[in-house]
């Protein structure tokens, strides 16, 4: 069945620091990958998404890239800060095809200042 | 943001209990979806709706079933609920299968 694999698990950068969490899907009909953030006790929140007819997407110091021929996309956040602390997840979906979301195990991403 | 509501918040539940766990919505979504999330696993799928006659089973359906009496209403129960049932369950919503809106979870502990 449809399957998302992330890493890591666990991530610890200094701020500053580049921070790069990866993901690979195994449909290859998957045309929509969100990123999601969950901080401590708190609901999952989109912070960005690509579609599949895009290889890369920058909103201020987070991007995602895309690389369909190998199923794996990528978050990068770059100048990193203690309030990027959060438990981050990537899913996929067959967006015109109902939408249901796979979601990645999660990364947990400590910002140590 | 209020425009998903889960209730209860938390619950304590004894094993072999029935419970339900209630999500609604003021977004006018069609399309609402149940996961439970497990440290190391992530958000698995139980179930999913894309309209009030609409009902299909997720990644992990065995021992739920779900409601869905209106458009803004989508339920999920655990007919007679396991300790391996405990778990943060969350609602989400989505208009078109993107930029879902989830709830704010419900922290469900079988004893």
């Amino acid at each position: 069945g449809e399957n998302v694999e992330q890493h890591p698990s666990t991530l610890s950068v200094q701020e500053g620091d580049s921070a790069v969490i990866k993901c690979t899907y195994s449909d290859s009909a998957s045309n929509y990958f969100p990123w999601y953030k969950q901080e401590l006790g708190k609901r999952p929140q989109l912070i960005i998404d690509i579609r599949s007819n895009v290889g890369e997407k920058k909103d201020q110091r987070i991007a995602v890239t895309l690389n369909k021929t190998a199923k794996h996309f990528s978050l990068h956040i770059t100048e990193t800060q203690p309030e990027d602390s959060a438990v981050y997840f990537c899913a996929a979906s067959r967006y015109n095809q109902g939408g249901k979301l796979i979601f990645g195990q999660g990364t947990e991403l400590s910002v140590k200042p | 943001d209020a425009d998903v509501t889960q209730t209860p918040r938390n619950r304590i539940t004894k094993t072999g209990k029935r419970i339900m766990l209630e999500c609604s919505q003021t977004k006018g979504h069609d399309r609402m979806y149940w996961y439970r999330q497990d440290p190391g696993l992530g958000l698995r799928l139980i179930y999913y709706s894309f309209d009030v006659k609409d009902i299909n089973k997720g990644e992990i359906s065995d021992g739920y079933s779900v409601s869905r009496q209106a458009q803004a209403k989508f339920s999920l129960s655990l007919e007679s609920a396991i300790p391996n049932q405990t778990a943060l369950y969350f609602c989400a919503t989505s208009e078109r299968g993107d930029g879902y809106t989830f709830g704010s979870g419900t922290r469900l502990t079988v004893v």
